[in-house]
């Protein structure tokens, strides 16, 4: 069955250093989104990507965020100058399809500690 | 903006019983959907059971099914016959009709006893 895939699974960085955590979304999905979850609280949303270009994104998806996708198959997220506060495991997602009840395919997270 | 609200931060079954997890939502959309996922240690996200708000019919998926009350914007899991795989966090989750991101609850822990 296909799958989303995430590299790398636990990543530990200094505050103020970039961090690109990596996605290879399902290959005929055509959305595709990065979700952030702080240990021991809620999923959230950070940013949908659509035919090349952002097409929604929340509060938390400041200046130090950015997304990319640099080829046919990969999906990045940048973080230009972590923080302590950006610790958390970020999850990527892709889907076929907006309308319907079409399923968000999770990666299996990114943990993400800074130091 | 839409809201969801899981009002038990933990619950516990013993094997082989009935549970029944809570979920709300606010919403002034007339079309959306539901979902629910199922995060185990690993935090792997699983859908476990999703619902379109125009059927009536509750969703239903193996032992697990939704008591879904439009009306009063009510979302409830109940798993029957739980078993220990079943421990996890269980995420409400909302998503609108053409609506890019699935806004979630904060999630309740299930606990199975054997």
């Amino acid at each position: 069955e296909p799958e989303v895939t995430q590299t790398p699974s636990h990543q530990v960085t200094q505050m103020g250093q970039e961090v690109i955590l990596r996605c290879v979304p399902i290959s005929n999905h055509l959305y595709f989104y990065w979700y952030r979850q702080i240990l021991g609280q809620k999923v959230e949303f950070l940013v949908s990507f659509y035919n090349n270009e952002i097409s929604e994104k929340s509060e938390i998806f400041d200046d130090q965020f950015s997304v990319e996708r640099p080829d046919g198959s990969n999906f990045t997220l940048k973080i230009r100058s972590t923080k302590l506060e950006d610790s958390a495991m970020y999850f990527c997602a892709s889907t076929t399809e907006l309308a319907g009840g079409y399923e968000q395919y999770f990666g299996p997270g990114t943990r993400l500690t800074v130091t | 903006a839409q809201t969801v609200t899981q009002s038990q931060p933990e619950m516990s079954v013993q094997e082989a019983e009935t549970v029944t997890l809570s979920c709300t939502y606010d919403t002034s959309e007339s079309d959306y959907y539901l979902f629910w996922y199922k995060q185990p240690p690993s935090r792997q996200m699983i859908l476990v059971i999703r619902q379109e708000a125009y059927k009536q019919q509750n969703a239903t998926e193996n032992r697990f099914s939704v008591n879904f009350q439009k009306a009063a914007k009510s979302f409830s899991l109940k798993i029957s016959d739980s078993q220990l795989g079943d421990a996890a966090m269980y995420f409400c989750a909302y998503r609108a009709e053409y609506g890019n991101k699935l806004v979630f609850g904060a999630g309740t822990i299930l606990r199975v006893k054997s």
